[in-house]
């Protein structure tokens, strides 16, 4: 069985601040791992997807790696409207496109 | 954003009685979830499909049944509610079978009470 774990669940910033958020993971055979952020009371909004073991995306202050086992969420200097829960998903191969998510890690941005 | 719209987006239904809800999309992708979220679960797929008239059960199905007469619309029809069913449902949509992000909804509040 997939399974998504992330850590830590909470976690407080103070702006510029870098951090990094965990996510580990057991599947089968990866064909993705997703990277999603949420925002109170919308829809996970995608950021990133992993594909192989070394592989990293960035995307502003955010910056994604991933390994055999786990994958990181790099988050430097990080601002208030970075505020959000962070979402990690795993996709096996052959399962027609079905995510397997974390609870997600809420993290807050003070000034 | 990707064009999902989910209605409604908030809904109280007593147990016992039916619900639908639906989730249209104007991107023509083939692929459409039915997840729900729950404090402590995570997202869960509930039923997905892969074209009209084709669907499939996802982790937690039992109490729902889905229908997609067009490509745009995927309805998520939860037969007699019950308290369990007390969750958000988002609904999305993907290109491909497989290694391509999937796109979120705006998500729907269920109460039963």
């Amino acid at each position: 069985e997939d399974q998504v774990t992330q850590s830590p669940e909470a976690l407080r910033l103070q702006e510029g601040e870098s951090s990094s958020l965990n996510c580990s993971y057991t599947v089968s055979g990866l064909r993705g791992l997703f990277w999603y952020r949420q925002d109170p009371g919308k829809g996970p909004e995608f950021l990133f997807t992993l594909y192989s073991a070394g592989e990293e995306k960035e995307k502003e202050r955010l910056k994604a790696t991933l390994t055999k086992k786990e994958s990181f969420l790099h988050i430097t200097a990080p601002k208030p409207e970075d505020s959000a829960t962070y979402l990690c998903a795993v996709q096996a191969t052959g399962t027609a496109s079905k995510l397997t998510f974390g609870t997600g890690t809420r993290l807050q941005v003070t000034l | 954003d990707a064009g999902i719209t989910q209605s409604p987006r908030h809904k109280v239904t007593e147990t016992g009685t039916p619900v639908t809800l639906r989730c249209h999309q104007t991107e023509n992708h083939r692929y459409m979830y039915w997840y729900r979220q729950d404090p402590g679960h995570g997202l869960r797929l509930i039923h997905y499909s892969y074209g009209v008239k084709d669907t499939d059960k996802g982790e937690v199905s039992d109490g729902y049944s889905v229908s997609r007469s067009k490509t745009e619309d995927f309805l998520l029809t939860l037969e007699s509610a019950t308290s369990s069913q007390t969750s958000v449902y988002f609904c999305a949509i993907s290109t491909n079978w497989e290694g391509a992000e999937a796109f979120f909804g705006q998500g729907t509040r269920l109460t039963v009470v």
